[in-house]
């Protein structure tokens, strides 16, 4: 059983586009957290929200932390080029290990 | 800061050797260091939790005397990988933690492992 199901799997878009992607649960977690990982390299954090309702913006990308704390979502404005990668999201349960998603493949297309 | 190194980042070898992969934590002590596999087209799954100065925690289903992972420095962590077979091809990354908690983890660039 997947805790973390991500949405969608994978997404192909026009350079310019806007883009959300889901991060799902039914367990609450005590953190999130968005890494962006390149093919042949390790994830990168992107960000950790851990207050139901959190909203966090890093330049184009904005973070949301469910109210729940079951469930997250990434929005990308106007989608370049770069952003292209494996979104994975992954949630702490306190001191409990960080469960991963099976990640968001996005492809941005000039 | 909170950098993580591997090393190699790649090596190929053959079945029935071992393989040893070292992680380090190098602006940073990190008590807590975690190894992840990662098959193709697949997401991160955790082998084993390791605490400097003890025995690591191995997940369910992951062969201790297989995986051999030994966390001596607070900065040093390596993942052996003992009679290694066709199977175990994947790519191993690891993470440092620079608490107990799992928050805060830096992943290490990834080494992938091809066995012949």
């Amino acid at each position: 059983t997947q805790l973390l199901e991500q949405s969608p799997q994978f997404l192909s878009i026009q350079e310019g586009e806007n883009l959300t992607v889901y991060c799902n649960s039914s367990s609450v977690f005590s953190s999130l957290q968005w890494y962006r990982q390149e093919p042949g390299e390790g994830p990168v954090l992107l960000v950790t929200v851990v207050t139901g309702g959190e909203v966090k913006k890093l330049k184009r990308l904005t973070f949301q932390f469910g109210d729940a704390r079951k469930d997250s979502s990434l929005h990308i404005t106007a989608a370049q080029p770069g952003d292209t990668g494996l979104y994975l999201c992954a949630g702490a349960k306190g001191s409990e290990k960080l469960v991963f998603g099976k990640g968001t493949k996005l492809t941005v297309n000039p | 800061g909170a950098v993580v190194s591997q090393h190699p980042s790649w090596v190929i070898c053959k079945s029935g050797t071992s393989v040893k992969i070292e992680c380090r934590s190098l602006d940073f002590q990190a008590t807590t260091m975690f190894w992840y596999r990662q098959f193709p087209k697949q997401s991160l799954m955790l082998m084993a939790t390791s605490n400097e100065g003890s025995k690591a925690t191995y997940e369910q289903g992951v062969e201790k005397d297989k995986f051999l992972i030994n966390h001596a420095s607070l900065t040093l962590s390596t993942l052996t990988v003992t009679s290694a077979h066709p199977e175990d091809s994947s790519f191993y990354i690891c993470s440092a933690g620079s608490t107990s908690g799992v928050d805060e983890q830096y992943f290490g660039p990834g080494t992938r492992l091809t066995v012949t």
